[in-house]
């Protein structure tokens, strides 16, 4: 089946610790999204990357960081810089064409005790 | 820069008819898609418009004016089930999209 994962599900972190989280794809899309989701607000773009290799910063990429070292593969590090790291984080990617439905991954809720 | 406003929350009944508007403002357009939300999951695709008119997939229908920056999703014959979020997103001259806060729908038997 194909599809977009993310793991864990759920997340819990002490404050100060950095965190990875991740998110896989086996669409063979090209372009991969991270967001951030907060009670109340729309979808806000964290980082996104088009082609391996690649990434360019969204409205929110203070605190954290990507790699896109395969295709496949688009892992998100919320750091100890990101000053309010606990919301609902969404993976996607979406095929190589104008026309830029995004397919999303189940989520990672992300909770800083 | 862009904008998009939608109403935080509807109510209806099942069975009847609802309609979701979605209004925007911005300087570049290459769309406008709704996505429907069910609560702690992610968002599925529901309907594109990026030429003016109403788009009908069964159940569900998207009419765009892209002249008055205005958008709507129609819903018939509600179920349980449509009980979610909608969410308006619009794609920029950057082909990235631009998200609405998101409209929940309660629908009451």
């Amino acid at each position: 089946d194909g599809g977009i994962t993310q793991s864990p599900k759920y997340l819990f972190r002490k404050e100060g610790q950095n965190v990875t989280l991740s998110c896989e794809q086996n669409l063979n899309h090209d372009a991969m999204y991270w967001y951030r989701q907060d009670p109340g607000q729309g979808l806000r773009l964290i980082y996104y990357s088009q082609i391996v290799n690649d990434f360019q910063k969204g409205d929110i990429a203070e605190g954290y960081s990507v790699s896109r070292e395969k295709k496949e593969s688009f892992p998100l590090t919320v750091t100890s810089a990101q000053k309010n790291p606990t919301a609902f984080y969404l993976c996607a990617s979406s095929p190589p064409v104008d026309y830029n439905e995004q397919f999303f991954g189940p989520g990672t809720r992300l909770t800083v005790l | 820069g862009q904008n998009i406003d939608q109403p935080t929350e509807m109510t209806a009944t099942e069975g009847a008819i609802v309609q979701i508007n979605c209004t925007y403002q911005t300087s570049g357009f290459n769309g406008l898609f709704w996505y429907q939300q069910h609560a702690g999951e992610a968002p599925t695709f529901l309907s594109y418009n990026v030429l003016d008119g109403l788009e009908e997939k069964g159940r569900f229908s998207s009419f765009l004016s892209r002249s008055k920056g205005y958008s709507y999703l129609l819903l018939k014959e509600l179920q349980m089930k449509d009980s979610a979020s909608y969410l308006c997103a619009l794609m920029d001259s950057n082909y990235q999209l631009i998200w609405g806060a998101g409209t929940k729908l309660i629908i009451k038997p």
